[in-house]
């Protein structure tokens, strides 16, 4: 069975600092890998993803991830953070053989301070 | 931009109540799902459509939980009797088919709290 895991549950920083969100996932398939974002009452917000090709995947808003086959990885990015980066990320994978639906992990609540 | 719609979005119920969930995914995505989330944890699938027909519902407790989505639009998600146990964010998501289907959109969750 997949799983997915979050290392850090809760990662505070200071505004424009770098920060690492790490995820490593585990699977003896193929997946495709995920990164949503959940803000306040809010419901998550698909960040990036990786499906194929280049394993450096980046968004619109400065993140992003590296798909590391061997290390079992997908790690989030960004070199400097902002105070509405404010937010719960999830890390999630979905097994294409199996369908379309994802795995999450548990989350992780990154708060940037000023 | 189109949104997939929740209701309500707050449930206060007490347990042994029936509660019923309402989802609206984005118009022309065939595939719907529901997932749970209880505090501090991540999202579990509980139910995926394919129009009409269920796909998965592996992860469903099906003493209490029922699913539908008749018309292969909006969907329903009822719990009957609700215990203190359910209490949690109960997400609905939709996506195309295809080579988008991996991109999930999702609501904006409704909040039960069993009492």
């Amino acid at each position: 069975a997949q799983s997915v895991t979050q290392l850090d549950s809760q990662v505070p920083v200071f505004e424009e600092a770098p920060v690492e969100l790490r995820c490593n996932y585990s699977s003896s398939v193929s997946v495709y890998l995920f990164w949503y974002v959940q803000y306040p009452n809010q419901g998550l917000q698909l960040l990036l993803k990786y499906l194929s090709g280049s394993t450096l995947v980046e968004s619109i808003n400065g993140f992003e991830a590296e798909f590391n086959k061997s290390q079992t990885s997908f790690h989030l990015r960004k070199p400097s953070v902002h105070i509405s980066d404010t937010a719960e990320y999830f890390c999630a994978v979905s097994v294409p053989e199996a369908g379309t639906a994802l795995i999450f992990g548990k989350g992780t609540t990154l708060s940037v301070s000023s | 931009e189109a949104e997939v719609a929740q209701s309500p979005r707050y449930k206060i119920t007490e347990k042994s109540q029936a509660v019923a969930f309402w989802c609206d995914p984005i118009s022309g995505h065939a595939t719907l799902y529901w997932y749970r989330q209880i505090l501090g944890q991540g999202p579990e699938l509980l139910v995926q459509f394919q129009d009409e027909s269920v796909v998965d519902d592996s992860q469903l407790p099906k003493d209490r939980f029922s699913a539908e989505r008749l018309k292969g639009v909006d969907s329903t998600l009822k719990i009957q009797p609700a215990e203190l146990g359910d209490s949690a964010m109960y997400l609905c998501a939709s996506s195309l088919a295809g080579d988008t289907a991996y991109e999930q959109y999702f609501g904006p969750g409704t909040r039960l709290t069993v009492t």
